[in-house]
């Protein structure tokens, strides 16, 4: 059991390039989550999908797109990569339901837009 | 909107000394409160949730509705407890994601 797993660790990219950074999780979540962690900024929400074949925008979602490939799977992808985009991202999951809204966390993407 | 507050970028105390993060939050409803730990190169993780009243790791919180606050607490620092503390809470209706404060680092000194 893995939890939630992010790839790449690590990318470095020119100004205008894009990529696209995975997560996936096992937990048979419904919920999952891209968060962006910059210094004295805490987490801030990109993007979440309360469950498969939805998304929604969250407090930052200028500059990225999400694809909900399926269940396990969320993608995001930054199209056109600006300076302001470095920082390190984190996917996260949830179940969602009950009592139950504790969220998972991956590892991290460490991501620099030079 | 919703918001979470913690003033303290960075709490430095000696070992066996009392700790105390601060935490305050605005929101229009009852919210669920969390604190979230990160230590160093590992991932975010939970520490403890205002619901189910517990202590982990010797850390409790309690939810002050009247003060809107969450502080985590601790009588007595242990070097391992240095790391990324963040509080975040989450709206019980609507979008189910959550909002973090701005995270407090603490330091434990031997």
């Amino acid at each position: 059991n893995a939890g939630v797993t992010q790839t790449p660790k690590f990318q470095v990219l020119k100004t205008g390039q894009s990529m696209t950074l995975q997560c996936a999780q096992d937990m048979n979540h419904n919920s999952m989550y891209w968060y962006r962690q910059d210094p004295g900024m805490g987490l801030r929400l990109i993007y979440y999908s309360a469950s498969e074949g939805t998304t929604d925008k969250g407090e930052v979602p200028n500059g990225y797109n999400v694809s909900r490939l399926n269940k396990r799977e969320f993608s995001l992808r930054l199209e056109s990569a600006a300076p302001s985009q470095t920082s390190v991202y984190f996917c996260a999951s949830s179940a969602a339901s009950g009592s139950s809204y504790e969220q998972y966390f991956g590892p991290g993407t460490r991501l620099t837009v030079t | 909107a919703q918001r979470v507050t913690q003033p303290e970028k960075l709490l430095s105390v000696f070992k066996g000394a009392p700790v105390e993060l601060k935490c305050n939050y605005s929101y229009s409803g009852s919210p669920e409160l969390f604190w979230y730990v990160q230590y160093s190169r590992q991932r975010l993780q939970l520490l403890l949730r205002h619901i189910s009243r517990e202590s982990i790791k010797g850390f409790t919180a309690d939810l002050n509705k009247g003060e809107t606050s969450f502080h985590l607490k601790k009588p007595f620092a242990q070097e391992e407890d240095s790391a990324m503390y963040y509080c975040a809470l989450i709206q019980r209706t609507g979008r189910r994601a959550l909002t973090f404060g701005s995270g407090t680092r603490l330091q434990v000194q031997p």
